[in-house]
């Protein structure tokens, strides 16, 4: 099967910029992540989206991060204005519900430098 | 106390060696387990799940411990490339849905 497909790869823009990353998930994954990992850090999640509802967006920096996923396949992050801090990888994941909902398939990551 | 900790390493060893990692978690209602492997500049990956009882997957055996809220990863005979970040995760069901929560992870260099 297929697997996650992430763009940009890489991304570099000035401080005060927007950027935005898309994800498609594999298919039939109902669940999809966004997962924000700062260099020497583990994996932290942003947001969770089951089919097209978030279901968890505790740790999402709302008043400059959002997401969506309008037709419950792929999905985009967007990051307006972004801060020097938010350099790092979001990695978008994805994961069958009921049994296999534990076992993430990552896509390779969209790496971003804040200058 | 955070919720998953890990010892970040890096803990270098030579080939052939037996290494171990423990990660400790905070939630007692944490219901599974995890270990995934990140090789640098890549994505993690699911390595294997940590059972109660225990399990083994060749040279790969993973314990948890409920009582002390603690998993372990063992890995014999190291070889060159096992050398990558191993990262604990913990999951939590919350309402119905899986709450998954990754630790820094712990780098292992094996040199030849």
């Amino acid at each position: 099967e297929a697997g996650v497909a992430q763009s940009p790869r890489y991304k570099i823009i000035e401080k005060r910029q927007s950027v935005a990353f898309w994800c498609n998930p594999i298919s039939g994954h109902a669940t999809l992540y966004w997962y924000q990992q700062i260099l020497g850090q583990g994996p932290k999640l942003l947001i969770q989206f089951q089919n097209n509802g978030v279901v968890d967006d505790s740790q999402l920096p709302k008043d400059r991060f959002s997401a969506e996923r309008l037709k419950g396949v792929d999905s985009t992050l967007k990051i307006q204005p972004a801060k020097l801090e938010d350099s790092a990888v979001y990695l978008c994941a994805s994961s069958r519900t009921g049994a296999g909902a534990n076992v993430l398939t990552f896509g390779a990551g969209s790496r971003l430098t804040v200058l | 106390r955070k919720e998953v900790e890990q010892d970040p390493g890096p803990f270098n060893v030579p080939e052939g060696a037996t290494v171990a990692f423990n990660c400790t978690y905070s939630n007692s209602a944490s219901q599974s387990f995890f270990w995934y492997r990140q090789d640098c500049r890549k994505e993690p990956k699911l390595l294997m799940s940590v059972y109660s009882s225990g399990n083994e997957d060749g040279r790969f055996t993973a314990q948890l411990n409920r009582a002390s809220q603690y998993i372990s990863l063992l890995i014999r005979d190291s070889k060159l490339s096992d050398s990558a970040t191993y990262l604990c995760v913990v999951n939590m069901d919350n309402s119905g849905y899986s709450t998954l929560t990754f630790g820094k992870g712990t780098m292992l260099l094996v040199s030849p």
